[in-house]
């Protein structure tokens, strides 16, 4: 694909609900990343995959969250009873060394009512 | 504290104005982005730096480590540069970013 792709672009969910947000990165870069972008903020990071292992998942805010790439291509967030403090752009990025650039996906914007 | 400030939050000018956007840091880096974000969220990286200065048009971005300073300048500018202007500490080795909370910038005609 020609760049960093999120789906769904908007969701709209209720507390208590869960969700899943993917990310398709680019094809044969191995460094995926998750970032959350409240309103007002900058992104924060969340989880940072190496191929199909997660490098660092510091960033996850609590356990109702989890990331997995199980080939190391398409990851996938998952939120497990969403709570309104969830609401949130969700953005996934790759790292591209040979242009030493972290390529952005447009974000999910997640709407936890 | 955070680890990436940011200054100023916010910022108007005219077009044709000279703008500059600062950066200080904290934390250890390996290199520092500049990012820019149009309204509706999409993401763009202007540049990467690890030393010294880059220039791409009418933008050229400066580094110095030693003073964990990076700012960001904007010649001539124009509506169109009108969006939040975000930098990002690269951590070593992971290539996560930590990010200061941007500049929101309007340049009006």
């Amino acid at each position: 694909g020609a760049g960093v792709s999120q789906t769904p672009s908007n969701k709209v969910t209720e507390k208590g609900k869960y969700v899943e947000l993917r990310c398709d990165p680019i094809s044969g870069h191995t460094a995926l990343y998750w970032y959350r972008q409240s309103l007002g903020q900058g992104p924060e990071f969340l989880i940072y995959f190496q191929g199909t292992g997660a490098a660092d998942d510091s960033g996850l805010p609590n356990d109702r969250f989890f990331a997995v790439r199980p080939e190391g291509s398409v990851s996938t967030l998952k939120i497990q009873r969403t709570e309104r403090g969830d609401s949130a752009v969700y953005l996934c990025a790759n790292f591209d060394p040979s242009y030493n650039e972290q390529f952005f996906g447009p974000g999910t914007r997640l709407t936890v009512l | 504290k955070n680890e990436v400030e940011q200054s100023p939050q916010n910022l108007t000018a005219q077009e044709g104005e000279f703008i500059t956007i600062n950066c200080s840091y904290s934390v250890g880096i390996s290199a520092l982005h500049w990012l820019q974000q149009h309204p509706g969220g999409g993401i763009v990286s202007l540049f990467m730096l690890s030393s010294g200065k880059k220039k791409h048009g009418r933008l050229i971005a400066t580094i110095n480590i030693q003073e964990k300073h990076s700012s960001l300048h904007i010649t001539a500018s124009h509506p169109r540069d009108s969006a939040v202007y975000i930098c990002a500490a690269v951590q070593g080795g992971s290539e996560k970013l930590v990010f200061g909370k941007g500049t929101k910038l309007t340049v009006n005609p």
